[in-house]
Parts: structure tokens; C-alpha cells; sequence
């Protein structure tokens, strides 16, 4: 069965303090994809990021950043310098060949405060 | 712009009452998903197609349908069988190319609420 966990239902934070968001992953199939998504209060999901199983390099975009560890099962992301603009709930899914479908985590709201 | 839009925004439901929702896409892509989200709940997907003339039920179609008659537009009626039917719902596209799983783009949602 396939199953992503984010166990961090709200995290708070204090503008320019960085935070990490955890998703932990389950599947027993070698090729994976896995996703982070960013829903604003508007509701609208926003595409932030896709890896594909096989490609474990770190990626950075801004303030944005993802590490990828196959032997933990793990695709964290962390915002450096958060912002009041980063406020919103936080999806990581899941999907792979064998499968057409996405699976989602049930997400991390993340309040920053000025 | 390229891009996903529903509507309406507020979708207000009576007992009993069949009520559709409205998903047209101009980014040109194949499939196209319906997902269901609830409160502190991640999504789950109710029904999606890859082509048009065909879809598949996902992980909670019971009360409701769907039809594919053109590529750019998926409907969802959800029907007087759906007992608990306030959600917020999503609509999503993406290309579909073999051997990959890709990016589904979503649009803004429907909120439904019943009266």
C-alpha cells in the first residue's frame, strides 16, 4: 500500500525564522514520484515541486529547498527566511507507475507571524 | 492565460437535489481528475479520465458522476445518493505521457454546502 504521513499538523513561526516541513512516504515500488503542493487560504493548490525516485539531488529554488533521502523515505522541505506570504496549508503526495493516482498526505498548515 | 477554471465559487445544495459542478481546462491536457477535500483532510479522488469517452471511479465515487465529452471539460454531478456532500472540491489536469507519472495542475475550487 502506498501512504504518505505528514506528522506536523500546524507549525507557527516567527517571520525570517526558517522552517522545515516533514513527509514521510510509503510504497514498494522502485519508481516514484513524489510532490509538494502549497494551498492558500484562496483554496487553489499550487505546484511547487516534483522528483522522481530516481534522481536524489537536493534542490533549491529561492527560499525554497527539498532533501530527498531514499533510506529514510523521507522528502522534507524548508523554507529559509519564511514570510507572512508563506502562510498556507502544505501538501506532499505521492504517485507511481503502478498506480494512477495521487496519493496525498493530510497536510501542515503553517502560520507565520509578523 | 492557459489555465483551470470551476465554478461556481459557492455551491448551495438541497436535500435531495442533484447539483453539478462545472471543470473546463485550455492547457491542452488529456487527463483530467476530480478530488474531494475536508476539513484538516488531505485530498481524496473521486473520479478521473485519461481521454475523452472514458473515466475511472477513484477511491470514493459513490454519489456521483462524471462525464468526458470534450477534452477540455469534466463535470461533476453530485447526486442525491451522496449523503454528506460539504466539501471543498478540486479539479485538476495534466498531460499524460507513458512511463511517467505527471504534474496535475488544479484550479480553484468549489466550496458545496448543503442547506
Amino acid at each position: 500500500a502506498q501512504k504518505v504521513t505528514q506528522a506536523q499538523t500546524e507549525i507557527s513561526v516567527v517571520e525570517k525564522e526558517d522552517v522545515t516541513l516533514d513527509c514521510v512516504y510509503e510504497t514498494r515500488d522502485t519508481t516514484y514520484y513524489l510532490f509538494w503542493y502549497k494551498q492558500p487560504p484562496s483554496g487553489e493548490l499550487v505546484f511547487l515541486i516534483r522528483r522522481n525516485s530516481f534522481d536524489e539531488q537536493n534542490e533549491i529554488s529561492g527560499r525554497y529547498s527539498w532533501n530527498f533521502q531514499k533510506s529514510t523515505s523521507s522528502f522534507n522541505f524548508t523554507i529559509t527566511a519564511s514570510q507572512v506570504v508563506d502562510s498556507a496549508v502544505y501538501f506532499c503526495a505521492l504517485s507511481s507507475l503502478n498506480t494512477d493516482k495521487l496519493i496525498f498526505g493530510t497536510g501542515t498548515r503553517l502560520q507565520v507571524f509578523p | 492565460d492557459g489555465g483551470i477554471t470551476q465554478s461556481p465559487k459557492y455551491l448551495f445544495r438541497k436535500e435531495g437535489q442533484n447539483v453539478t459542478l462545472s471543470c473546463e481546462q485550455n492547457l491542452n491536457h488529456d487527463a483530467m481528475y476530480w478530488y474531494r477535500q475536508d476539513p484538516g483532510q488531505g485530498l481524496r479522488l473521486i473520479y478521473y479520465s485519461q481521454i475523452v469517452n472514458d473515466f475511472q471511479k477513484g477511491d470514493i465515487a459513490e454519489g456521483y458522476s462524471v462525464s468526458r465529452e470534450k477534452k477540455e471539460s469534466f463535470p461533476l454531478t453530485v447526486t442525491s445518493a451522496q449523503k454528506n456532500p460539504t466539501a471543498f472540491y478540486l479539479c485538476a489536469s495534466s498531460i499524460v505521457a507513458r512511463g511517467q507519472q505527471e504534474t496535475q495542475y488544479f484550479g480553484p475550487g468549489t466550496r458545496l454546502l448543503v442547506l
